[in-house]
């Protein structure tokens, strides 16, 4: 099977940098996703890490350690816009598990 | 004009009803997929096809099914609807080759079963 596990809610002031962790077990692995859901909204796609190491994308950053089973999405600069939920999601040959998400309250 | 499009956006139906989900997409993507959301929870894959031919359960196809009624057309059919199965439910779709990692969502169909 396949199980994933992130912190369900986390707080941070605007302009700070907040980390969102994720470690998962899977059967099969090409790969660690990182998507974006404001509330009642669609998830939008923010990263993508198939090998070990860090991806930047903007203020958005990810990383992979695969022998760890283990990634994270790091947010810079946070802005009141950056209020939302994060899910991390393994694509198992091709089909997608996510996480059940991370609320992040930006606060002022 | 949005890529990934759902009919309906909302829909209250009773227990038993049959009731199809359509989703419609305009990126020329092979691949399609349809997901479930409930409160406090991830997106759950309910079944995906990566061509025309090729129709695939998920983790949660059990009282569902679906239909690839063409490259842009992926519909979803409750047979007989159930109360736990309301849900927000998404539609998706990704290239195939190297960038089959992104997937593009469309805006969702919230679905009460009573």
């Amino acid at each position: 099977g396949q199980s994933l596990e992130q912190p369900s809610e986390v707080t941070a002031v605007e302009g700070a940098i907040v980390q969102i962790n994720c470690t998962y077990q899977t059967s099969g692995f090409y790969g660690l996703s990182w998507y974006q859901q404001h509330d009642g909204g669609a998830p939008t796609f923010l990263s993508y890490n198939a090998l070990d190491g860090l991806e930047e994308t903007g203020r958005f950053s990810s990383f992979l350690s695969r022998s760890d089973s283990y990634g994270y999405l790091l947010l810079q600069e946070l802005q009141m816009k950056d209020s939302a939920s994060y899910f991390c999601a393994v694509n198992n040959f091709n089909k997608f598990y996510f996480g059940s998400g991370t609320k992040l309250n930006v606060k002022p | 004009d949005a890529d990934v499009t759902q009919t309906p956006r909302n829909r209250i139906t009773k227990t038993g009803k049959r009731i199809m989900l359509e989703c419609s997409q305009t990126k020329g993507h092979d691949r399609m997929y349809w997901y479930r959301q409930d409160p406090g929870l991830g997106l759950q894959l309910i079944y995906y096809s990566f061509d025309v031919k090729d129709i695939n359960k998920g983790e949660i196809s059990d009282g569902y099914s679906v239909s690839r009624q063409a490259q842009a057309k992926f519909s979803l059919s409750l047979e007989s609807a159930i109360p736990n199965q309301t849900a927000l439910y998404f539609c998706a779709t990704s290239a195939s080759g190297g960038f089959f990692n992104e997937q593009f969502f469309g805006p969702g169909t919230r679905l009460t079963v009573l």
